[in-house]
């Protein structure tokens, strides 16, 4: 069955540190990861996506298949990079596509 | 993300009550997707729907019914079998082939 994990509830890091949050996936098919971002008092928004291969508000994301992981990095941490954020993999069934999330990783940069 | 809403912001409901939240779009997705929002659990899965008139069990749909009479609206229905309802409740719709999400800003349920 799909799954996605996220083993840290909670992440605190100093400004201007690397931070890296973890995602493992399992799944049979070609996996479609996303991170989403929820800041506080704002809605759920897409972070980045891996087929995109792109860097999004300095955060990168790299799909490793060997190792099923998706973790998402930033080389210096920015106050305003606090928030919750949910790993996620679209998967697709006879009926259509939908996704599964992770149980989010609550990020705190400490100044 | 300003062209999904949902309704109301704030619910509170006695046991035993049913109780219907409403999830609106103007962005003309054909999918639209109910979750719960837990602390800790991330976001389950309740219904979704590809297309008008149809739609899908998610991983929790025990004790929901939805339904999908147009395809700007999704109305999400909380039973009174739902055994914990409490809870924020999440509406996200895309496009097919469906490539990302977006989300509406959510109905926080409370059952006294």
């Amino acid at each position: 069955a799909q799954r996605v994990t996220q083993p840290e509830k909670l992440l605190s890091v100093f400004k201007g540190a690397p931070v890296e949050l973890k995602c493992n996936y399992s799944y049979s098919g070609s996996p479609e990861l996303f991170w989403y971002v929820q800041y506080s008092r704002q809605r759920l928004q897409l972070l980045l996506r891996h087929i995109s291969r792109e860097s999004i508000k300095g955060f990168t994301a790299d799909l490793n298949k060997g190792e099923t992981s998706f973790h998402l990095k930033k080389p210096f941490a920015q106050e305003e990079d606090s928030a919750m954020y949910y790993c996620a993999l679209s998967v697709g069934d006879n009926y259509g596509q939908n996704f599964v999330f992770g149980p989010g990783t609550r990020l705190s940069v400490l100044p | 993300d300003g062209g999904i809403t949902q309704s109301p912001k704030y619910l509170f409901r006695k046991e035993g009550q049913n109780v219907t939240l409403s999830c609106e779009q103007n962005l003309n997705h054909d999918a639209m997707y109910w979750y719960r929002q837990d602390p800790g659990q991330g976001l389950r899965l309740i219904y979704y729907s590809q297309i008008v008139n149809d739609f899908q069990k998610g991983d929790i749909a025990e004790g929901y019914s939805v339904s999908r009479e147009k395809k700007e609206s999704f109305p999400l229905t909380v039973t009174s079998a739902q055994k914990n309802p409490t809870a924020f409740y999440l509406c996200a719709t895309a496009t097919i082939p469906t490539d990302t999400q977006y989300f509406g800003p959510g109905t926080r349920l409370t059952v006294l």
